[in-house]
């Protein structure tokens, strides 16, 4: 029984397009986030949602949108999609905001490439 | 700027060998430390992670990690590697709510 699922595992698109990655936790965890891996492996956050309230936005492009319609989904739409934003893409989640210090559980990584 | 470093971007041994990764980190608060294995095609999964207590801290599959505050650093060793062990390792720091990543070192474990 996945924690934490995400869809599609592998998304090829091209320029311009319009695209989303859904994600799902059955943790019963109250904080999810995006996280963005590129090509030299460096993870990078991207936003963090806590009962469905933004709570982390780091710089990122304005068209990279989250959308939390619960605690357990986090999905991540992106407008417009450009080269550089081939990446692996991956959801995480945890209970609280970490000050008890358990770490995140990740979802497999969505591996998007824009063509 | 904060940051979290892994120096070693690539590691190569051979089986059986010793293996230390370095990590060392710029923030003077109180911080949680973590460090996350990704093996090929799979998600990152949790090795260890130090919050309190002894510096020492054993994880999954025979790693361990040393805490040493007055260097900011937590580095992962395991006595004798594995060819399964080929992974890229992350370091991770806590503080509050932010979380940040080192860049990862690539482990290749020859048999």
């Amino acid at each position: 029984d996945t924690a934490v699922s995400q869809t599609p595992k592998y998304l090829v698109t091209q320029m311009g397009n319009d695209k989303s990655i859904k994600c799902e936790q059955n943790l019963g965890h109250d904080t999810m986030y995006w996280y963005k891996q590129d090509s030299k492996k460096f993870l990078k956050i991207m936003f963090s949602y806590n009962n469905k309230e933004l709570i982390i936005n780091e710089t990122v492009p304005n068209r990279f949108s989250p959308k939390s319609p619960d605690k357990a989904h986090l999905n991540l739409h992106i407008n417009s999609l450009e080269l550089g934003d081939s990446a692996v893409y991956f959801c995480a989640s945890s209970q609280g905001t970490l000050r008890d210090g358990r770490g995140y559980t990740f979802g497999s990584g969505t591996r998007l490439t824009v063509v | 700027a904060q940051s979290v470093s892994q120096h070693n971007h690539h590691v190569i041994l051979s089986e059986a060998a010793s293996l230390e990764l370095g990590c060392n980190y710029s923030y003077g608060g109180t911080v949680n430390l973590f460090w996350y294995v990704q093996y090929p095609g799979q998600h990152l999964q949790l090795l260890l992670k130090y919050f309190s207590g002894d510096p020492l801290v054993k994880g999954i599959k025979g790693f361990e990690a040393e805490f040493i505050k007055s260097k900011f650093s937590f580095n992962l060793r395991k006595p004798s590697v594995q060819w399964s062990d080929t992974a890229e390792y992350f370091c991770a720091v806590q503080t509050g709510n932010q979380f940040y990543f080192g860049t990862g070192t690539s482990l290749t474990v020859i048999p």
